[in-house]
């Protein structure tokens, strides 16, 4: 079981906005660890798509976006596109576990 | 560029040792930690734990102390993962995943490797 919960599914039509939430507690993102996010289409590996908190990787389109406050981050995905369809995860450290965490994960639909 | 590249998928019987290869080529292999994870058929993201690929050292999550074991080659640039008595539901797939050098993030993934387990 997951120490950071994400909504199993969002969706949206092109062209809209859609967010992903990502809720963390006190010993993760609450004790400053950063907030990670990944993409990953129908049978590929993960991809880094954010990484400290709002950063983009060279080659991930800027309609990407992730943000974090307190013990809770997310990522935007603005002008969605079919190409989009995937799934995301969240990722940090976890001081309790001593471990790297991810996220559930969500399942982006476009409509 | 960087890259890290699996072996192949094997069907095994229960009980046969597995030992899942991830050869990493373009970049300094000592420089940077190799992790692993693991994802069940239709399920999420694990962390299983990474190596210290300039000492050898592994470090272990919980949960998976005991059937698993990190162990590298650096003389090839090659990180293994071997499962010891793998059950039907280790039928998983294993990434490794390049441990970032600035930010606790995965930045290169391989790209899987299926372990199927049947008898």
């Amino acid at each position: 079981q997951s120490v950071l919960t994400q909504p199993p599914s969002v969706s949206g039509a092109p062209g809209q906005r859609v967010t992903i939430s990502c809720t963390g507690s006190s010993s993760n993102f609450g004790s400053g660890y950063d907030v990670h996010w990944y993409q990953q289409l129908p049978g590929t590996a993960p991809k880094v798509l954010i990484y400290g908190n709002n950063n983009r990787p060279s080659g991930v389109p800027d309609r990407f976006s992730g943000s974090k406050s307190g013990t809770s981050a997310s990522l935007a995905i603005t002008g969605l596109q079919t190409e989009d369809e995937a799934d995301y995860y969240c990722q940090s450290y976890d001081s309790t576990l001593g471990a790297y965490v991810f996220g559930t994960g969500t399942k982006v639909t476009v409509l | 560029q960087v890259q890290l590249v699996q072996s192949v998928s094997e069907l095994k019987k229960p009980g046969a040792p597995v030992k899942v290869s991830c050869k990493a080529s373009g970049y300094t292999f000592t420089n940077y930690a190799m992790n692993w994870v693991r994802q069940a058929p239709g399920q999420g993201l694990e962390w299983m734990g990474w190596i210290n690929t300039n000492t050898g050292n592994p470090t272990y999550a919980q949960g998976f102390k005991g059937q698993f074991v990190f162990s590298l080659d650096t003389s090839v640039n090659t990180a293994y993962l071997q499962i010891s008595s793998p059950e039907a539901e280790d039928t998983v797939v294993y990434y490794c995943a390049r441990g970032h050098d600035q930010g606790a993030y995965f930045d290169y993934w391989g790209q899987g490797t299926l372990v199927p387990v049947s008898s």
